[in-house]
């Protein structure tokens, strides 16, 4: 079946530090790839995706790339904000099965001044 | 532009109790379901719908029921709640089934079960 393995947090940084959240995922299919955000008492909001191997997707300076060989999808920002603060999910959907995500388990992101 | 409706967004549930968690998108998409929420376990899919009259069962469920009598609702049905059903439920939906499309979420629902 499909998995999605997210490192643990919580992770802290100071403001305009350098972010990585690695995320791996395994897949019977061809899978699309999403990382999703959720701030507190929020619900998830798409923070960007990418449909097939090499594919790089971006949104408000996040970066992830579709990596099919290490079957990876890690997500980066070059200097974050206190305002980045929240829990970040990556996910997959697979072949025809658009809304049977599989999430990992989220990881916690803590930015301080 | 509302996006996905989630109604209640609190609710304290007695052990045997029934209840409705409300889902509507105007969207006019064709895939909807439902997720739950668990500290250190992610969202997991409880029951989806590819189309008003069609829904099938997820990862998890069982003491759940669902219908989608129409393209805009897909309540979700607890009914004999149990603590073990105490999580945080999001609806979602997406215009197709493609992979590749956007899947939308409500801003959950937080139910607790005494």
């Amino acid at each position: 079946g499909n998995s999605v393995t997210q490192m643990e947090g919580p992770v802290t940084l100071s403001e305009e530090a350098f972010l990585t959240i690695n995320c791996t995922y395994t897949a019977t299919g061809y899978p699309s790839l999403f990382w999703y955000v959720q701030y507190p008492g929020e619900g998830l909001q798409l923070l960007l995706k990418a449909t097939k191997a090499d594919d790089k997707g971006s949104n408000k300076g996040f970066e992830a790339t579709y990596r099919k060989e290490t079957t990876s999808f890690h997500l980066e920002k070059g200097s974050v904000q206190v305002s980045d603060s929240a829990v970040y999910f990556c996910a997959l959907s697979d072949t025809g099965t658009a809304s049977k995500l599989t999430f990992g388990t989220g990881t916690r992101l803590q930015v301080t001044l | 532009n509302a996006g996905v409706t989630q109604t209640p967004k609190f609710q304290v549930l007695k052990t045997g109790q029934s209840m409705t968690l409300q889902c509507a998108q105007d969207m006019n998409h064709e895939y909807m379901s439902w997720y739950r929420q668990d500290p250190g376990m992610g969202l997991r899919l409880i029951h989806y719908s590819v189309g008003a009259g069609i829904t099938d069962q997820g990862e998890v469920p069982n003491g759940y029921n669902v219908s989608r009598s129409t393209t805009e609702d897909f309540p979700l049905r607890l009914l004999s709640a149990a603590p073990s059903q105490t999580s945080v439920y999001f609806c979602a939906s997406s215009r197709t089934h493609d992979s590749g499309n956007t899947i939308y979420f409500g801003e959950g629902s937080w139910l607790t079960v005494v």
